[in-house]
């Protein structure tokens, strides 16, 4: 069965850091993209991160890129956003989600997510 | 980027009935077109991809349809169970991947 656990979410200042991660397990990691998305109070869906099995690809959001960072360890069954500079808008439920095998960006299975709340 | 739009906002269908969400493109995205079903306070499941294709384990009830930039999630005889927010997403031209803004069914 794939598990998707993601951890590391709270409250943090604005300006401050956190980094998220997600243990993998049911599945062969290293041979599956995986994608970091959020989801703000009460709003929809956001792309933030995707990431291919050998790091080789790594993709962000615009709204993101240049403060954040995603990893990924492939012996461990993790993968991991490091956020920086974070501000109020940041302010989310994180998910972390496998990328199919046939499509990186069709997202096949989802964690629980973590809240991340940016606030003074 | 690619913006998707999805209509209506909400929907009101009785159960046993059949319900028909769209979503439309801002340009063509072929079939590279997902839906996605999110329950309050659950993480979004995927069930349909490729515009048609249904995801494991997901009901026959759920079709998807439509290419281009017009694109159909039909769910026949609601059940009790359906009644969520659905989402699609275009994964066509990326980065960014992009989400509709939603559409939430509720009973009726």
């Amino acid at each position: 069965e794939v598990q998707l656990v993601e951890s590391g979410g709270g409250l943090v200042k604005p300006g401050g850091s956190l980094r998220l991660c997600c243990a993998a397990s049911g599945f062969t990691f290293s041979t599956y993209s995986m994608n970091w998305g959020r989801q703000a109070p009460g709003k929809g869906l956001e792309w933030v991160s995707s990431i291919s099995g050998s790091s080789s690809y790594i993709y962000y959001a615009d709204s993101v890129k240049g403060r954040f960072t995603v990893s990924r360890d492939n012996a461990k069954n993790s993968l991991c956003l490091q956020m920086n500079s974070l501000r109020a808008e940041d302010t989310a439920v994180y998910y972390c989600a496998r990328g199919a095998a046939g499509g990186m960006a069709v997202h096949d299975y989802w964690g629980q997510g973590t809240l991340v709340t940016v606030s003074s | 980027e690619i913006v998707m739009t999805q209509s209506p906002a909400t929907l009101s269908v009785s159960p046993g009935e059949r319900a028909t969400l769209s979503c439309r493109a801002s340009q063509s995205v072929s079939i590279n077109l997902a839906w996605y079903q999110q329950k309050p306070g659950q993480a979004p499941r995927l069930l349909i991809y490729g515009a048609s294709t249904r995801a494991t384990g997901i009901p026959a009830r759920f079709s998807g349809s439509g290419s281009g930039t017009e694109f159909t999630l039909t769910i026949s005889g609601l059940q009790s169970e359906d009644f969520a927010v659905y989402y699609c997403q275009q994964y066509h031209n990326w980065p960014p991947i992009t989400f509709g803004q939603g559409t939430r069914l509720e009973i009726k």
